[in-house]
């Protein structure tokens, strides 16, 4: 239990639904992001947010919508989305977006998506 | 561009000893991570260094040379339990974490 949970674990979807994932974390940090986790590949950084603002979207295609309406919740739309997305979709929390501590993340243990 | 590597996939027997190397070329340096993913889990926090040398703790290591641009995770006395994914992680200069793609170690009895 890292105290970061993520809903749903796995999800499937067809080209045109519309689905959202969803993540709450229970530590009272103040930063939160997502990552897409492909095999065999690095961790890709999506989204970042700072007290609920968003301060990094790297070029993430506009079918990924993300959403946080407090430091302890963030969500992830997905529309139209390609058999490409398919991907294991983890949040992670944190203390500091930058600098201060070691600014260790805690994860949560993903959704596993499928695009068909 | 940035770049970490890190061997793909590692074999060893349960009881010894192994080491997993971490390279990395970042524009700046502000910390080196290792993070222990199980399969289906969450990727959890093992280590942290920012200066040169040896970080002991348990039956796991980290070491770090900035001037090679250089980490290993050294894990004594392995368990089966250590199967699993060890992903390195750079922090470059605008406090980003540069990812590499894991090493899956397998332990065998």
């Amino acid at each position: 239990e890292t105290g970061v949970t993520q809903t749903p674990r796995h999800l499937v979807m067809g080209m045109t639904n519309k689905k959202s994932l969803k993540c709450e974390q229970h530590l009272g940090h103040n930063a939160m992001y997502w990552y897409k986790q492909s095999a065999k590949k690095p961790l890709e950084l999506m989204f970042v947010y700072n007290f609920k603002e968003q301060t990094e979207n790297n070029s993430v295609p506009s079918r990924f919508s993300p959403e946080c309406p407090n430091s302890s919740h963030l969500f992830l739309h997905l529309h139209t989305l390609q058999p490409e997305d398919s991907a294991l979709y983890l949040c992670a929390s944190s203390p500091f977006s930058e600098g201060g501590t070691t600014g260790e993340l805690f994860f949560g243990e993903g959704s596993r998506l499928t695009v068909l | 561009g940035q770049n970490i590597d890190q061997p793909t996939e590692m074999t060893a027997t349960e009881g010894a000893i192994v080491q997993i190397n971490c390279t990395y070329q970042t524009s700046g340096f502000n910390g080196l991570f290792w993070y222990q993913q199980h399969a289906g889990e969450a990727p959890t926090f093992l280590s942290y260094n920012v200066l040169d040398g040896l970080e002991e703790k348990g039956r796991f290591s980290s070491f770090l040379s900035r001037s090679k641009g250089y980490s290993y995770l050294l894990l004594k006395e392995l368990q089966m339990k250590d199967s699993a994914s060890y992903l390195c992680a750079v922090r470059d200069s605008n406090y980003q974490l540069i990812w590499g793609a894991g090493t899956k170690l397998i332990i065998k009895p």
